[in-house]
């Protein structure tokens, strides 16, 4: 599977949209880009998943480049619940067994 | 339904001491999973299992043992437990084949002193 880069933290305001970015640029042709969330020592939780093409659910938006080398997750008007660890992972179509890094901590600030 | 359900949700043990964590989807899932989360680090694939009577081993299976009898049930077993084992243990299902979505459980908060 492709390694992935995020930033260990980042702050949101309330209300306002958050943008959190992955680097994947060893990412190959057919893996796909994944996210989970995880809140405060909760089980994670699914958000969203992308092969190419930009992706929108209920809960978030998923922003790949062209070169899919990266990619952001937005949530649009981020709440206090949204303060989460959120973890950005490649992998192969039918791979099951998902890696885990240490994620980005996102805090959303009233 | 319940979804993913994990007992116990804490668990002190002494070092050799054996227990069972229990795991039990009730989403007629295919496939199941255990991983360990140390403090600050990301979750660690332990065991899973494709279906019924199928696991394989993950990235960390040295001192646990599980298996599959049935496709809602899938226990980790933990044999002569070390201090090296103190973790937070989550089970997750999903449908597999393709589907990636994994569904976790809340959680299995183990000691070993």
């Amino acid at each position: 599977d492709a390694k992935t880069t995020q930033p260990p933290s980042m702050d949101c305001a309330e209300g306002r949209a958050a943008n959190l970015p992955c680097n994947h640029s060893t990412i190959s042709g057919n893996e796909y880009v994944y996210w989970y969330r995880q809140i405060h020592s909760q089980g994670p939780q699914y958000i969203i998943h992308g092969l190419k093409n930009n992706e929108t659910n209920e809960m978030a938006s998923l922003i790949i480049t062209e070169d899919r080398k990266s990619s952001t997750l937005i949530l649009p008007h981020a709440t206090l619940r949204d303060t989460a660890v959120y973890y950005c992972i490649v992998t192969n179509f039918g791979n099951e067994k998902l890696t885990f890094g240490t994620g980005t901590r996102l805090t959303i600030i009233p | 339904n319940a979804g993913v359900t994990q007992t116990p949700k804490f668990r002190i043990l002494k070092i050799g001491q054996s227990m069972t964590l229990q795991c039990a989807q009730d989403m007629n899932h295919n496939y199941m999973y255990w991983y360990r989360q140390d403090p600050g680090m990301g979750l660690k694939l332990i065991y899973y299992s494709v279906g019924a009577g199928i696991t394989d081993k993950g990235e960390v299976p040295n001192g646990y043992n599980v298996s599959r009898s049935t496709t809602e049930d899938f226990p980790l077993r933990l044999e002569l437990a070390a201090p090296s084992q103190t973790s937070v243990y989550f089970c997750a299902s999903s449908y597999g084949l393709g589907y990636s979505e994994q569904y976790f459980g809340p959680g299995t908060r183990l000691t070993v002193t």
